[in-house]
Parts: structure tokens; sequence; C-alpha cells
């Protein structure tokens, strides 16, 4: 049971450079979820995912863009990658009418020199 | 808006000792709360969960108590053992829009059971 699976599970980038997370989740959930995860501050909502085709800003969206091209994958792409952003960063779903439950991924270790 | 502040860690302690991790929210009305625990090196779980005031989440040992009085949801284990070390993490579900809703997390508390 794969669940939800993300790539890569570490990443190095120069800060400038641009970068695709992927996500991709195999429960037939309609929500989706990026969050990033820094020391003493918790998990902070980037971005979500109602449904396929829409998508909203959560509490730390500026520097990232989100595509949900289909019900499994949500995506977060980092266009030019700065310092700030290195984190880790942890994909999520949720199924339609659950008592508020997210399942997550493994994470993905991003560092931003 | 919503939030959760929970105690700061690291707590260590030894086997067999009792554990408790005090949490407490802010929010409009009385929300889902939630435990989620992260082993090293993996994503978050969820532990345990209260829907409504009084209500008490338990699982592999943990427990905890929806209070609404003192706006809390302390987490507690009678006996730990090495294998609970991890990060546990207390979080509140707030609506987003009509049937969506978002995790809102507190910070962490990382615990170290030594042998």
């Amino acid at each position: 049971n794969a669940g939800v699976t993300q790539t890569p599970k570490f990443q190095v980038l120069k800060t400038g450079q641009s970068m695709t997370l992927q996500c991709a989740q195999d429960m037939n959930h309609n929500s989706m979820y990026w969050y990033r995860q820094d020391p003493g501050m918790g998990l902070r909502l980037i971005y979500y995912s109602a449904s396929e085709g829409t998508t909203d800003k959560g509490e730390v969206p500026n520097g990232y863009n989100v595509s949900r091209l289909n019900k499994r994958e949500f995506s977060l792409r980092l266009e030019s990658a700065a310092p700030s952003q290195t984190s880790v960063y942890f994909c999520a779903s949720r199924p339609q009418g659950a008592g508020g439950e997210l399942f997550f991924g493994e994470g993905s270790r991003l560092t931003v020199l | 808006g919503d939030s959760v502040t929970q105690m700061e860690g690291p707590v260590t302690l030894s086997e067999e000792a009792f554990l408790t991790i005090n949490c407490t929210y802010t929010a409009t009305g009385y929300p889902s709360l939630f435990w989620y625990v992260q082993y090293p090196g993996e994503g978050l779980q969820l532990l345990l969960k209260a829907t409504k005031a009084d209500d008490k989440g338990s699982n592999k040992g943990f427990e905890a108590t929806y209070r609404k009085e003192t706006t809390s949801f302390h987490l507690e284990k009678g006996s730990v053992q090495v294998s609970d070390s991890a990060v546990y993490f207390c979080a509140l579900r707030s609506q987003i829009r009509s049937n969506d809703y978002k995790l809102s997390f507190g910070a962490g508390t990382t615990v170290t059971v030594r042998a």
C-alpha cells in the first residue's frame, strides 16, 4: 500500500535554481496539501487543493506554485529557490467527508545554498 | 485565527517513566483535535483524535482528553518505551470552506526515551 508518495526525498539547490516536488496518492482522496516543516515552527500550510483543477493559498505561499493536474497528483514548484526555502516539505491527502484526518508522505528534504 | 500552543522540548525520559505533553488551542467553536507522531526519518502518522468536548482519544497506550473549559488536549502515557522516541505534534482542524478543512499544527515536541 503506497499511500502518499513524494519525490525526490532529498535535493540540494543553488539560489535561483528551480525545481518541482512531486506528490501522488493512490487512496482516491479529494483534498491534497503541501506543508513545510521548520524547527520550532511545526508544519505550516503552503497550498492546498480541494479537488482536481482547484488550488488555494495557505499560510506561506510566497515563492511557490502548485499544480493539481488530476486527482492523484499535486506538485509544488519553486521557480527561483532561496535559502529561506530550506525545509522539509510534506505532502498530505484527505478523503472527502472524513473526520479531518490527513495522511502524510515521508517528506522531501530540500537544501538551498 | 485558529492556533495551537504546545509545550516546548526536548523531553528526555527513562523507560517506564510517565510522559505528559501539554497542548492548548485557540479557536472559534469546538474544533476536532489531533495528536500526530513523527518517528525518525518518517512522515507524520495520526496517533489519536477527539472530535468533541470530553472525548478521550487513545492509541498505543497514549491518551488525551478534550477539555473545552481549559481549551486543552494534553497527551499522556503512563509508561514509555524506547520505541516512543519521536516528535509529537498537536493539531486542530479548521474549516477552510464548506466541506474542506486544514490542520493547524503546534511546533512539535521531541521526546527521547533512554533505556
